[in-house]
């Protein structure tokens, strides 16, 4: 079965850092791996995903992510955080079936 | 630009009360999901349909909740009786069933329900 971790349930950065947030997979079959964002209730959108080719993929808004089969990682950047990045970010894990597992979310806070 | 639609956007019922939650995916997506995210945590998925079959419905709690989708267009996820414990976003999405291996979700913007 598929799972996903994601390392630290909150993370705060200052406006113009580094933002780093950390997802780690589970699953028994070549995965397809994404990161979404959810704004205070409001459904999820997605910001980037793997599914084959290149390894390092860029999303809206600036961010990206690697994945790393070695590491089973897929961890999200954004070069210079920005007040509007504040929001949950969820990690999830999918397969050839389309059934996709969720982290538990990274809620982000940007500090002035 | 296409989106999952979905209503009510919030819901407040008193415990034992039935409700029920619409989802309209976009337009030729075969695929539907319903979600349940609980405050804090990552959603889970509650139901699959393939058209107007269910898919996947092994984390339903089947004593208490259904869900159709009688012409493979939109859905309804009902719940009856509420619980407390069923306090949460009601996610639900839609994928296009086509040839490549992998198809996007979307979601739409979700329910909240609050069971007092």
């Amino acid at each position: 079965a598929q799972s996903v971790t994601q390392l630290g349930s909150h993370v705060s950065v200052s406006e113009g850092a580094l933002v780093l947030l950390r997802c780690n997979y589970s699953s028994s079959v070549p995965p397809y791996l994404f990161w979404y964002v959810q704004y205070p209730n409001q459904g999820l959108q997605l910001l980037l995903k793997y599914t084959t080719g290149a390894t390092l993929v860029k999303g809206i808004n600036g961010f990206e992510a690697e994945f790393k089969k070695s590491e089973t990682s897929f961890h999200l950047t954004k070069p210079s955080a920005h007040m509007s990045d504040a929001a949950e970010y969820f990690c999830a894990v999918s397969d050839n079936n389309n059934d996709m597992r969720f982290g538990a979310g990274t809620r982000l806070t940007v500090k002035p | 630009e296409a989106e999952v639609a979905q209503s009510p956007r919030y819901k407040i019922t008193e415990k034992s009360q039935a409700v029920a939650f619409w989802c309209d995916p976009i337009s030729g997506h075969a695929t539907l999901y319903w979600y349940r995210q609980i405050l804090g945590q990552g959603p889970e998925l509650l139901v699959q349909f393939q058209d107007e079959s269910v898919v996947d419905d092994s984390q339903l709690p089947k004593d208490r909740f259904s869900a159709e989708r009688l012409k493979g267009v939109d859905s309804t996820l009902k719940i009856q009786p509420a619980e407390l414990g069923d306090s949460a976003m009601y996610l639900c999405a839609s994928s296009f069933q086509g040839g490549t291996s992998y198809n996007e979700q979307f979601f739409g913007p979700g329910t909240r329900l609050t069971v007092l």
